[in-house]
């Protein structure tokens, strides 16, 4: 199957900084959703975005299809953003894989 | 909240037992798929139905898992002689595979809040 690959693993940040995390797959795909899941395994649908660049508030995804990889943008942190970021890809109509995800800490 | 939810939330069982998990998707969306993820790691498939047919199963899902979506609404998920490998998240999400005229958007996956089982 395809392969989903994040970096980094682990993301420590003061409050206020900004942060690029990283998603790499190994095949073309026709879905790629972002998601935060906060510590009680909610999982929150931030972008469905195949290609292109979105933005919603702090937060921006840009996906190069053609090359392979998604970014998601995270400005001016906050604690409230402290969790894991999945990236999730899905090839045909079917599941999506994930990767195994950035754990973001954001301390005050 | 997405829509989509989950009974129940938490569930603690002993070795051998049976347990039954229930989702309800978003009321529109004709496809629902269950994913189990363990600690550390990203959710993994199971299982998807479009409207009450089961197409697909994956390798996870062995014979002591059984899965049904009577009537294209709800979903539930069973597992049989539970074992303490069994223990996880199990998730719940939806989806619509065609869209509905109206719709603006589809393919995009929403999850429920899942059921998090612990088998002693």
């Amino acid at each position: 199957g395809i392969q989903v690959e994040q970096s980094p693993p682990d993301l420590i940040l003061q409050e206020g900084a900004n942060s690029t995390l990283r998603c790499n797959f190994s095949d073309s795909v026709n879905n790629l959703q972002w998601f935060h899941q906060n510590p009680w395994g909610q999982l929150i649908n931030l972008f469905y975005i195949p290609s292109g660049t979105k933005q919603n508030g702090r937060l921006s995804a840009t996906t190069v299809a053609t090359e392979r990889y998604s970014l998601l943008y995270i400005s001016s942190s906050q604690t409230t953003d402290s969790g894991v970021y999945f990236c999730a890809v899905q090839t045909g109509a079917n599941n999506l894989f994930f990767g195994t995800g950035t754990r973001l800490t954001v301390i005050p | 909240d997405t829509g989509v939810s989950q009974d129940p939330r938490h569930k603690i069982t002993k070795r051998g037992q049976n347990v039954t998990f229930r989702c309800d998707p978003i009321s529109e969306h004709n496809r629902l798929y269950w994913y189990r993820q363990t600690l550390g790691q990203g959710p993994e498939f199971l299982t998807y139905f479009q409207n009450e047919a089961q197409l697909e199963k994956s390798r996870l899902l062995s014979d002591r898992f059984s899965a049904e979506r009577p009537k294209g609404s709800f979903s539930t998920l069973e597992i049989q002689r539970t074992e303490q490998g069994d223990s996880a998240m199990y998730l719940c999400a939806s989806t619509y595979r065609f869209l509905p005229l109206g719709a603006l958007t589809g393919n995009e996956q929403f999850f429920g809040p899942g059921t998090r089982l612990t088998v002693l």
